[in-house]
Formats: C-alpha cells, sequence, structure tokens
C-alpha cells in the first residue's frame, strides 16, 4: 500500500483553468505538507497543516488554496492556472510535524500550456 | 535567509566507485541536515540525517557529517552500485511551527555497471 498518495500523477491543462492535486496519507499523521519543485530541480515548501490547520503558509500567490477535510488529506486547488505554475508538485506527510522524517508521494506533474 | 546549496549535476560514476556530492548550507540556528534520495517514479526518502554538530548519519552504506564550521553535509559512499541510481537531495530543517525543510537542488546520479 502507498503510504502518500498523489493523484493525478500528470496535470497538462490550458492557461487560466482551475485544477485541484489531491493527496491522501494513510499513515496516521498529524502533518502533511505541499511542497513544488521548479524547473530548477529546487523543491520549496508551500503550505503545512496540522490536524486540519494551517501552521505554515509561505509566500504563495493566493490563487493556491490547500484543502484539509481530515487530516488524512489535505488537496491543493490552483485557480486562473499561470504558465510559472507548470511544475512538479510533491505531498508530504510527518507524525505531530516536529519529527524530521516527512513521507513524499511521488508527485504531481503540472503542465500549463 | 536559510538556504542549501549543493553540487550540480548530473554526476556519473561505475560501479564500486567512491562518491562524494557535497553540500552547504546557511543558517540563522542550529538546524537539523538530511540526505533525501529520490528513485525513479517515487517520492523522496529520508536517507540519512544528523541533527548536531560533528554528528555523522549512516544509512545503506552513505555517509554524512555535520561540519558546523564548514557548513557542510557532504555524501559519501566508498563503493556505489547500479540501484543507487537516483536523484539526491540535501536539506535543512527548522522548526516553524511544524517541520520544515529546505532542500538544495538535487544531484541525479548515474551509476554504469
Amino acid at each position: 500500500d502507498t503510504a502518500v498518495s498523489q493523484t493525478p500523477k500528470y496535470l497538462v491543462t490550458q492557461m487560466g483553468n482551475d485544477k485541484s492535486i489531491k493527496c491522501e496519507q494513510n499513515l496516521g499523521h498529524d502533518t502533511m505538507y505541499w511542497y513544488k519543485q521548479d524547473s530548477k530541480k529546487f523543491l520549496k515548501i508551500m503550505f503545512s497543516y496540522n490536524n486540519k490547520e494551517l501552521i505554515i503558509n509561505e509566500t504563495v500567490p493566493n490563487r493556491f488554496s490547500p484543502k484539509s477535510p481530515d487530516k488524512a488529506h489535505l488537496n491543493l486547488h490552483i485557480n486562473s492556472l499561470e504558465l510559472g505554475d507548470s511544475a512538479v508538485y510533491f505531498c508530504a506527510s510527518s507524525d505531530r510535524g516536529l519529527t524530521e522524517k516527512l513521507f513524499f508521494g511521488s508527485g504531481t506533474q503540472l503542465s500549463v500550456l | 535567509g536559510d538556504s542549501v546549496t549543493q553540487m550540480e549535476g548530473p554526476v556519473t560514476l561505475s560501479e564500486e566507485a567512491f562518491l562524494t556530492i557535497n553540500c552547504t548550507y546557511t543558517a540563522t540556528g542550529y538546524p537539523s541536515l538530511f540526505w533525501y534520495v529520490q528513485y525513479p517514479g517515487e517520492g523522496l526518502q529520508l536517507l540519512l540525517k544528523a541533527t548536531k554538530a560533528d554528528d555523522k548519519g549512516s544509512n545503506k552504506g552513505f555517509e554524512a557529517t555535520y561540519r558546523k564550521e564548514t557548513t557542510s553535509f557532504h555524501l559519501e559512499k566508498g563503493s556505489v552500485q547500479v540501484s543507487d541510481s537516483a536523484v539526491y537531495f540535501c536539506a535543512l530543517g527548522i522548526i516553524q511551527g511544524a517541520q520544515k525543510l529546505v532542500f538544495g537542488q538535487g544531484t541525479r546520479l548515474t551509476i554504469n555497471p
């Protein structure tokens, strides 16, 4: 069983569209994250939720809105997609947010045309 | 701000060669340091970690020592295998409500038989 699963794996869409990426973890962790990997392969944190509460919110355009319906899920909704949003988005989870070990999903490659 | 710089890839070696991937960091406090590995088609996995100066992290034959004086955390392995082919990410971890990881840009390693 996949510990952290995100869907879809690939997402190709037009500029201006709204899209969502879903993430689920079956590890029983309290904390979940979204990271963005840009074209130069840098991974940067976007958001973190602990027990459905937002605790880290980096400087991200407000077109990006995370939603956590329960502690096992953290979805990422993106409005009015722009070319610069093209990247690989990784979901991750950790136990209570204070452990060093993050468990990552395999990524969603978003291409905005 | 906090940042991580690691050796640019790609790195290509023959099996049984000695591996070093350089990593240096800039941080205001005393972060924990990590190496994560991403095998093809998978999410990132924690490879090893060190939480304070002079600590040595090790796993699967890989080692890295937390050097505060040189702000470095270089990854080494004495004899690499084809199965070590992956992308390696150096990261520092700080607590900001949750565990926040700041990653380097990743180094792609290819081992030829």
